[in-house]
């Protein structure tokens, strides 16, 4: 009931594309749903968070979608570039205790 | 606005050895969270610290052992280091119960 199951496990897109990362849960009791980007040797950086009182966030190029009913979340990066290409984390949490479970991780490619 | 730290960046260890890697809060953060990210995986929470205390723990074992300072600096101890040891080791920072963490660049620990 802890895990965040994430997918796909890699993605090829042509710049300029959507790619879309989808991530689904068991555990209900998660409120707290960050998604988070990493290069590689560097740590993971905090890109846009959502909660379930909401359907739709946006910030910048990055896009969370999110389904209570279903128990699933997914990322949208419009008008995507070659330096997205990173890996892509989702993750949950229950608000205030901050034990972030995270996803296997998304391995973007966007090619020039 | 200083970000979260760690030191050192790498570290190469033998099998039976003690390790200590050591972490300092992005600027007005006071509370710690450890992760351990093998590779290829997404990062798996260890413990967390706030006010000098173990706040929570996740399933690691008791050779996994931490410590919070007065500055909010935290150190995350390793005994009888193991093969299954290596990897990137993160930091996260955030403020009290804030739900938003920042990593640090993390610390890559070789076991030989």
């Amino acid at each position: 009931q802890q895990q965040v199951k994430q997918s796909p496990q890699s993605l090829i897109v042509q710049k300029g594309g959507i790619p879309i990362i989808n991530c689904a849960y068991e555990n209900t009791a998660f409120d707290y749903f960050p998604w988070y980007q990493q290069f590689p040797g560097k740590g993971p950086a905090l890109l846009i968070a959502i909660r379930p009182d909401v359907s739709e966030k946006k910030e910048g190029r990055f896009t969370i979608s999110f389904n209570k009913s279903a128990k699933q979340f997914s990322l949208h990066i419009m008008d995507s570039q070659p330096g997205d290409s990173a890996t892509y984390f989702c993750a949950a949490s229950y608000t205030g205790f901050q034990k972030l479970v995270f996803g296997t991780g998304t391995r973007l490619l966007v090619s020039p | 606005d200083a970000g979260v730290t760690q030191s050192p960046t790498h570290l190469i260890k033998t099998r039976g050895q003690q390790v200590t890697l050591r972490c300092s809060p992005k600027s007005g953060h006071d509370t710690v969270s450890w992760y351990q990210q093998a590779l290829g995986q997404g990062p798996q929470f260890i413990f967390q610290y706030y006010e000098e205390e173990e706040r929570q723990r996740g399933n690691f074992p008791d050779r996994f052992s931490g410590h919070q300072f007065p500055n909010y600096s935290s150190e995350l101890n390793v005994n009888a280091l193991l093969l299954g040891d290596s990897a990137l080791y993160l930091c996260a920072s955030s403020l009290g119960t804030n739900d938003e963490q920042f990593f640090g660049p993390g610390t890559r620990l070789t076991v030989l």
